[in-house]
């Protein structure tokens, strides 16, 4: 079945440290591809996205992601994470050609805790 | 900013009583979904709606659910009979025109039913 798999459930990281965080996806053909931050108590809000071009994406916060075609996968990176970052991440991916249409399939999300 | 606005916030229901999910989407975008998020879940793909009619919806949708842009700027989901597993968090969105022209959330709305 086609999915989005986030194998990270929960990080605990120390300030400053550097942030990965894994998502693979399984859908064939074109892909749009996202990752989406949630605070606590908050609602979804975009990090960044890719469509194409260079697969290397940048967005805010100092949030970057890669997209590696061979591997199916779009990890989230930070070079240096604060205590502000502790959040819920979710990886999501919409899937035209498979008649996603505008839909978007979400993995499970990874639970990001940030201490002093 | 532009905002997807979503009332209630949290509301808590009897089983079998039906309620109204209320969203008000960003006023020049076309495209409306919902999405639910069981607690400890992933967020999952309820129904999407495009042209006064639902362009597409998930398994999850079935026919006690069901969806209404009654006066061009509210869309509303209802759960005609709600079942202990219909408790989640409850999230509408909508994009101006495809997924490429960004997705906003609402904060959410709590359904718990007891």
């Amino acid at each position: 079945a086609q999915s989005v798999s986030q194998h990270n459930h929960h990080v605990i990281l120390s300030e400053a440290a550097s942030l990965e965080l894994g998502c693979n996806y399984s859908y064939g053909g074109t892909v749009n591809l996202f990752w989406y931050v949630q605070y606590p108590g908050q609602h979804l809000q975009l990090l960044l996205k890719y469509f194409s071009g260079d697969p290397l994406v940048k967005g805010i916060k100092g949030f970057e992601a890669e997209f590696i075609k061979s591997k199916f996968s779009f990890n989230l990176r930070k070079p240096s994470v604060q205590w502000s970052d502790t959040a819920e991440y979710f990886c999501a991916v919409n899937a035209p050609s498979t008649g996603g249409g505008n839909k978007l399939t979400f993995g499970t999300g990874t639970q990001l805790k940030v201490e002093l | 900013e532009p905002e997807v606005t979503q009332t209630p916030s949290h509301q808590v229901t009897q089983m079998g009583q039906e309620v109204i999910l209320r969203c008000v989407p960003i006023s020049n975008h076309l495209y409306f979904y919902w999405y639910r998020q069981i607690l400890g879940q992933k967020v999952e793909f309820l129904v999407s709606f495009y042209n006064n009619e639902i362009s597409e919806k998930s398994e999850i949708f079935d026919d006690q659910f069901s969806v209404e842009r009654p006066d061009g700027s509210n869309f509303t989901l209802k759960i005609r009979s709600t079942k202990l597993e219909d408790s989640a968090m409850y999230f509408c969105a909508s994009t101006p025109l495809g997924v490429g022209y960004g997705y906003t959330f609402g904060s959410g709305t709590r359904l718990t039913v007891v």
